[in-house]
């Protein structure tokens, strides 16, 4: 199975400031279709998890334009602009390139 | 988009449970659904998916011949039934849509919490 390692796993953030979280992938992600499966997912306390980005970098709708994904082959990362206290929660990374999927360990963001 | 799953609760080691998912406010024969599970210690785990004919399917090894995904479209829902279930199956389990050649999961429901102890 491919293993997704995020790093960090804890991120102190002050309000205002810009997050930033790596994920990288044990094989790479590109599908036969040229296309790569990566998705990223918040999880804010007691609730589900919501998708944010998906391949790689388009943003599903209603996201906030402050957050951002970027990355190539096993190599990704979510970015957020401007941390906002509703930000706070768990956020992991998911791959659909290889079946199983799989979900990286997840990234627990806090306010400072 | 609405998804609701129902069914979870309390089962001894070896029992069976079987979960349901409604789903409304999309055309639900068109989306795979899947099931994926989220425990504090293992994290997310992507369990099956089914696509939107029911002719498709596809298990993690973990639950793969004790697991079985079916849905009904006329009734909008889509079920796990979990056979010989083990104390490491216990867990929140999601149900989700997935839209064609997503390859991902966009709309979860809110989750329903299967504890397997004796």
């Amino acid at each position: 199975d491919v293993v997704m390692t995020q790093s960090p796993l804890s991120l102190p953030v002050t309000l205002g400031q810009p997050a930033s979280i790596s994920c990288r992938s044990s094989q790479s992600l590109v599908y036969t279709d040229g296309k790569i499966y990566l998705n990223w997912y918040q999880q804010r306390p007691g609730e589900s998890p919501r998708r944010l980005i998906y391949k790689v970098s388009d943003r599903d709708s209603g996201v906030p334009d402050r957050f951002s994904g970027s990355g190539s082959d096993t190599d990704f990362t979510l970015r957020i602009s401007r941390v906002e206290a509703e930000d706070v929660g768990l956020y992991y990374c998911m791959q659909g390139t290889h079946w199983p999927y799989t979900f990286g360990q997840g990234t627990k963001l806090e306010i400072k | 988009v609405q998804i609701r799953e129902s069914g979870g609760g309390l089962v001894k080691p070896g029992g069976s449970l079987r979960l349901s998912c409604e789903a409304s406010g999309f055309p639900f024969s068109d989306y795979y659904m899947t099931w994926i599970r989220q425990t504090p210690e293992k994290g997310l785990e992507w369990l099956a998916y089914i696509s939107g004919s029911g002719s498709t399917i596809s298990y993690v090894d973990s639950v793969k011949g004790r697991f079985t995904v079916s849905r009904d479209n006329a009734r909008n829902s889509v079920f796990l039934q979990m056979d010989s279930l083990r104390v490491e199956d216990t867990a929140v389990y999601y149900c989700a849509r997935s839209p064609p050649w997503s390859r991902a999961a966009d709309h979860w429901g809110q989750g329903t919490l299967v504890t397997v102890s004796s």
